[in-house]
């Protein structure tokens, strides 16, 4: 298996404009996450899935962060206005029922 | 609130000697700890999971151990090599699914 897999590897862009990460997960793996890492915050849990249903988004910090999950090959994150504080490192995890988490290798984003 | 600490937050040592990274956890109702190895703008990869039932791991050079009672869990990297230059990390998993993260041991390796 190819692993977790993340689009764009890298993203810069102007403050108040929409971005797009995405995420496949491992293939047969039920549940998937999403986390953000900063220097200041360490890694954090933004929401995650199970069988493409959100099940707690708690730590998505504001109504600008949503995210789907339309099957269970293919996830979104979308942040709406971007600002600069924004900027960081996502990564999308996929687990299976023995709850191992295995990371994609990340989105480098960078606003402006 | 379920917090995971990690000491010391660097550490350098020569090449061959044994590495030892300690894990400490605040709420022992975990369901597994896992080990995470983080290569400088890279992903996290999975090195380790103990489940909460098990009391050790191992895998070639690496061994974790788990102690719930005690709250603490170590990692230790037999005759360490430069490439073992990293981050690691270590994340305790509770039943909301949520992992706690530590802040990470940077490891240096000289050799």
């Amino acid at each position: 298996d190819a692993g977790v897999i993340q689009s764009p590897r890298h993203e810069v862009t102007e403050m108040g404009q929409e971005v797009t990460l995405r995420c496949k997960p491992i293939s047969g793996h039920d549940y998937l996450f999403w986390y953000r890492q900063t220097m200041m915050r360490g890694l954090e849990l933004l929401i995650y899935f199970n069988n493409n249903v959100p099940i707690d988004d708690s730590g998505m910090p504001e109504d600008r962060f949503s995210a789907k999950m339309p099957n269970a090959s293919f996830s979104t994150l979308k942040i709406q206005p971007s600002e600069p504080r924004d900027s960081a490192v996502y990564f999308c995890a996929s687990s299976p029922p023995t709850r191992e988490q295995y990371f994609g290798p990340g989105t480098r984003l960078t606003v402006t | 609130k379920q917090e995971v600490t990690q000491i010391p937050a660097a550490l350098s040592v020569p090449e061959g000697e044994n590495l030892v990274l300690n894990c400490s956890f605040t709420d022992s109702a975990i369901y597994n700890l896992q080990w995470f190895r983080q290569d400088p703008g890279k992903g996290l990869t999975s090195l380790l999971l103990i489940q909460s039932s098990q009391r050790e791991q191992t895998s070639g050079r690496l061994n974790a151990s788990l102690d719930k009672s005690s709250g603490r869990s170590t990692l230790y990297i037999a005759a360490s090599q430069p490439g073992d230059s990293a981050t690691y990390l270590c994340a305790a998993l509770y039943n909301d699914y949520k992992l706690s993260f530590g802040a990470g041991t940077t490891v240096t390796v000289r050799a």
